[in-house]
């Protein structure tokens, strides 16, 4: 079992749809990132969350310590919204390399 | 600061050739990781760097793999004797503290015919 599991694995919607992706993880963190990812590989941080809530824009990302899971949430989503999202976890045992979720692939149709 | 910058973004190469990819990191930041990301998987980390000081690598990264950052700035991966196996995205990220976050760059994409 991967220590960072995300739902769903692909998600196709219309334009303008509420989008929520989810993010499971087994072990203790000291931080959650969302990341996204075009085709062609390039990767940009979006959030980095330790606790509560994050805004900017039309995205928001949520995280629950206790239930070690989080949430990104796109609001009036539009096919510029199509990538690949990705979850990604900082173990809390000193070590300071990422641990990757396997993506949600999402795809906005006009 | 252009951020984090990777040459070549995409290589093509025979295999059993040897292959060298070169990262650029933000300046001002110490820390530098290596990930490889095969099709339809997240990234799986190869190793990391605290300025020139190698501090961790994956058992991913067997004896044909090897990593330098001379003098903390820069860092170059080679791969000696390519598989086929070796195909991926090979992505960089560099970092002040990990609590600040992390920058990506755009990726090296590797194919082994």
């Amino acid at each position: 079992k991967n220590e960072v599991e995300q739902s769903p694995q692909n998600l196709t919607a219309q334009e303008g749809e509420f989008i929520t992706i989810n993010c499971s993880y087994s072990v203790g963190i000291s931080a959650l990132h969302w990341l996204q990812q075009h085709p062609g590989g390039g990767i940009v941080s979006l959030f980095m969350l330790s606790s509560g809530k994050k805004k900017h824009g039309r995205l928001i990302a949520t995280i629950n310590i206790q239930e070690k899971h989080s949430s990104l949430h796109i609001t009036a989503s539009h096919p510029r919204d199509s990538a690949v999202y990705i979850c990604a976890v900082l173990l809390l045992l000193g070590n300071e390399k990422l641990t990757f979720g396997t993506g949600t692939r999402l795809t906005i149709i006009p | 600061d252009t951020g984090v910058s990777q040459n070549p973004r995409h290589k093509i190469t025979k295999r059993g050739q040897n292959v060298t990819f070169r990262c650029d990191p933000i300046s001002e930041h110490n820390r530098l990781y290596w990930y490889r990301q095969t099709l339809g998987q997240g990234p799986e980390f190869l190793t990391y760097f605290q300025n020139e000081a190698q501090l961790e690598k994956s058992r991913l990264l067997s004896d044909r793999f090897s990593a330098e950052r001379p003098k903390g700035s820069f860092s170059t991966l080679e791969i000696q004797r390519t598989e086929q196996g070796d195909s991926a995205m090979y992505l960089c990220a560099s970092s002040l503290y990990s609590v600040y976050g992390y920058t990506f760059g755009s990726g090296t994409r590797l194919t082994v015919v």
